[in-house]
């Protein structure tokens, strides 16, 4: 019974091309997050949902759009793919709207390597 | 914007010795959070801590807050094989919604 769990854990792609990664949390939680964590294991937030409204999205290129069908998913799709987007790209969830003051959750990850 | 900063980078110490790992940051907070990543996983929440709070237990962790430094220090009692990982602080700064993270320091537990 994962809390968050997004697929798949590791995608290999070819430059310019099109992915998506899923995300699903059962743990009945409001918001929902999008983080990319380098090489050098810096994780920066790319966006935030709640209740399926966008309420962060930092500066991320537009190639990256989420996806919210319901509050317990949030999907990323990413168009074009670069080699700059080699990364791990993780799947959280907290509760309230103000998201801040509380614990993430997060998934294990999802293991993007551009060839 | 990178906050926390943990200190030091990478820590190796004996199985059984005691963990210290600082976290600084540089504007005023409504929390500090500490989290724990084992190698190919997600974090995991260690610790909140509010900016009125000055020390919280859980289990083998100790984590400090002094809001006049603007730093944190978590302290991992009689460390184990299963305490490597990396850990990151996570702050709340005034008047955001959203966690702003540091780089993590790297804990080696030699056996």
């Amino acid at each position: 019974d994962t809390a968050v769990s997004q697929t798949p854990k590791y995608l290999v792609t070819q430059m310019g091309n099109d992915k998506s990664i899923k995300c699903e949390q059962n743990l009945g939680h409001d918001t929902m997050y999008w983080y990319k964590q380098d090489s050098k294991k810096f994780l920066k937030i790319m966006f935030s949902y709640n209740n399926k409204e966008l309420i962060i999205n930092e500066t991320v290129p537009n190639r990256f759009s989420p996806k919210s069908p319901d509050k317990a998913h949030l999907n990323l799709h990413i168009n074009s793919l670069e080699l700059g987007d080699s990364a791990v790209y993780f799947c959280a969830s907290s509760q309230g709207a103000r998201a801040s003051n509380q614990p993430q959750h997060f998934g294990d990850g999802t293991r993007l390597s551009i060839l | 914007s990178q906050q926390g900063e943990e200190d030091p980078q990478a820590l190796s110490i004996q199985e059984g010795e005691n963990a210290t790992m600082n976290c600084s940051y540089k504007t005023s907070i409504n929390n500090l959070q500490w989290y724990r990543q084992n190698s190919g996983r997600g974090l995991v929440h260690l610790i909140l801590i509010r900016s009125n709070e000055r020390e919280k237990h859980s289990g083998r962790l100790r984590v400090t807050l002094d809001t006049s430094k603007k730093s944190s220090s978590l302290l991992i009692t009689a460390s184990r094989a299963a305490d490597t990982a990396s850990y990151f602080c996570a702050t709340d700064p005034l008047g955001n919604y959203q966690l702003i993270w540091g780089a993590g320091t790297k804990l080696i537990i030699k056996p």
